[in-house]
């Protein structure tokens, strides 16, 4: 089973509106991360978390939200999606005792 | 302010051929880590490696070798005798040991590696 999943894989949705992208890790780790891939872009960080109560906004966190329900969970909102929000977004985690950031699989997100 | 650099933007090679994968960084931190992460088209991130600032040997896994010089700011990763599977986006980033960004990854703009049978 994969240590870091996200829900959905994929998703089309319409200008205007609220879309929640959901990430959970089974390694027990205490950071958490959102990204952001565009083409030719590379990957920019949108927010961060290093635990339950610790939310820090990264790079790019406009029209971005996101809630850390659990140590094991932490969800990324667009309020209202917009097209340039289209693209492939990826979470992460991190344990404390590592210095290596895991990836999710990703979820391609379509604003039409 | 950091940042990385990957400026090769495509590379194709026929299978066989040995390539090597460029990146530069910036910081101004005495230490840091540094990675590598291949992105294959089916669109995972999969960690490659990881290499503290400290140690500059060069690391061998296989086909792959990474040659690390802080003298030059450099972090190249080298494919042997290339396959058509090696055919992917490479990432590599830069992380901070300290600082408040501390935890964050600093991305290149990625490789995209095809490799031609």
């Amino acid at each position: 089973d994969a240590d870091v999943t996200q829900t959905p894989r994929n998703r089309i949705t319409k200008t205007g509106k609220r879309i929640m992208l959901e990430c959970s890790q089974t390694k027990g780790h205490d950071r958490m991360y959102w990204y952001r891939q565009d083409p030719g872009l590379g990957l920019r960080l949108i927010y961060y978390s290093f635990d339950v109560k610790d939310i820090n906004k990264g790079e790019i966190s406009d029209g971005y939200s996101v809630s850390r329900q659990a140590q094991a969970k932490f969800s990324l909102s667009l309020e209202s999606a917009i097209p340039n929000q289209t693209a492939l977004y990826f979470c992460a985690s991190q344990g404390l005792a590592t210095d290596t950031q895991y990836f999710g699989p990703g979820t391609r997100l379509t604003v039409l | 302010a950091q940042k990385v650099t990957q400026a090769q933007t495509e590379i194709s090679v026929v299978e066989k051929e040995d390539v090597t994968l460029d990146c530069v960084y910036e910081t101004r931190d005495t230490t840091y880590y540094l990675f590598w992460y291949k992105q294959p088209p089916s669109g995972e991130l999969v960690f490659l490696i990881r290499r503290n600032s400290f140690d500059e040997q060069n690391e061998i896994s296989g086909r792959y070798s990474w040659n690390f010089q802080k003298s030059t700011s450099s972090f190249n990763f080298t494919i042997t005798a290339s396959q058509v599977v090696d055919s992917a986006v490479y990432f590599c980033a830069l992380r901070r040991t300290r600082g408040s960004t501390l935890g964050r990854l600093y991305f290149g703009r990625g490789t995209q590696l095809t490799v031609w049978p």
